[in-house]
């Protein structure tokens, strides 16, 4: 069946590192999105790509890089530079951008100890 | 963007019809309604989506006001599976993707609770 995986389910950091949350589709769906949710909120943009090789910054891309070299992949590193990186992380994609529906991924809870 | 608003929370009885209220008094004429879910722990599901005329589909219906400036999300029978955010979004489907237009934009939803 075709989704969204998201890697790894929970992820602990220490302070001052880099770590990098996976994002892999396999619906063939052009755009893809980084949102981060902290407890109680909505959904927060971080970044999102319309096309292989091109990505945008969202509403909170601060200490957050991402790459699409691939269709399928959309990889989110959160820096040492983001000052308050617990949250849960949410991958999504849809088949391009305009109306189109999103499918999402299952998340990743990312803890900084 | 345009912007919507949702109740903090509304309750349920199971197996009773709900009635979720979103208004959308700025909304332009190519911005679609969409409705996500997000159960505890996962990402969120997508509902139904509509620009106009009502729309039906498995898991629920769309009322769309004539004036466009409110739409109510029905779930015929709410089941207890049903609790969850419910977040009423508008999506320009017009093709002005500068900057982040074009993308879905979360607010803090309605919470429904489903009593047994």
């Amino acid at each position: 069946d075709g989704g969204i995986t998201q890697s790894p389910k929970y992820l602990f950091r220490k302070e001052g590192q880099n770590v990098t949350l996976s994002c892999e589709q396999n619906l063939n769906h052009d755009a893809m999105y980084w949102y981060r949710q902290d407890p109680g909120q909505g959904l927060r943009l971080i970044y999102y790509s319309q096309i292989v090789n091109d990505f945008q910054k969202g509403d909170i891309a601060e200490g957050y890089s991402v790459s699409r070299e691939k269709k399928e992949s959309f990889p989110l590193t959160v820096t040492s530079a983001q000052k308050n990186p617990t949250a849960f992380y949410l991958c999504a994609s849809s088949i391009r951008t305009g109306s189109y529906g999103y499918t999402f991924g299952s998340g990743t809870r990312l803890t900084v100890v | 963007d345009a912007k919507t608003t949702q109740p903090n929370s509304m309750e349920s009885n199971e197996e009773e019809p709900v009635h979720l209220p979103c208004n959308h008094s700025t909304i332009s004429g190519t911005d679609y309604i969409h409705w996500y879910r997000q159960l505890p722990s996962q990402g969120p599901e997508y509902v139904i989506h509509g620009l106009t005329s009502n729309v039906n589909n498995r898991m629920a219906s769309l009322a769309i006001a004539e004036d466009r400036k409110s739409s109510t999300l029905i779930l015929h029978r709410a089941t207890l599976r049903d609790a969850a955010v419910y977040y009423c979004i508008l999506r320009d489907g017009g093709g002005n993707y500068g900057g982040s237009q074009g993308n879905l934009i979360f607010g803090k939803g309605t919470k429904l609770s489903v009593k047994p």
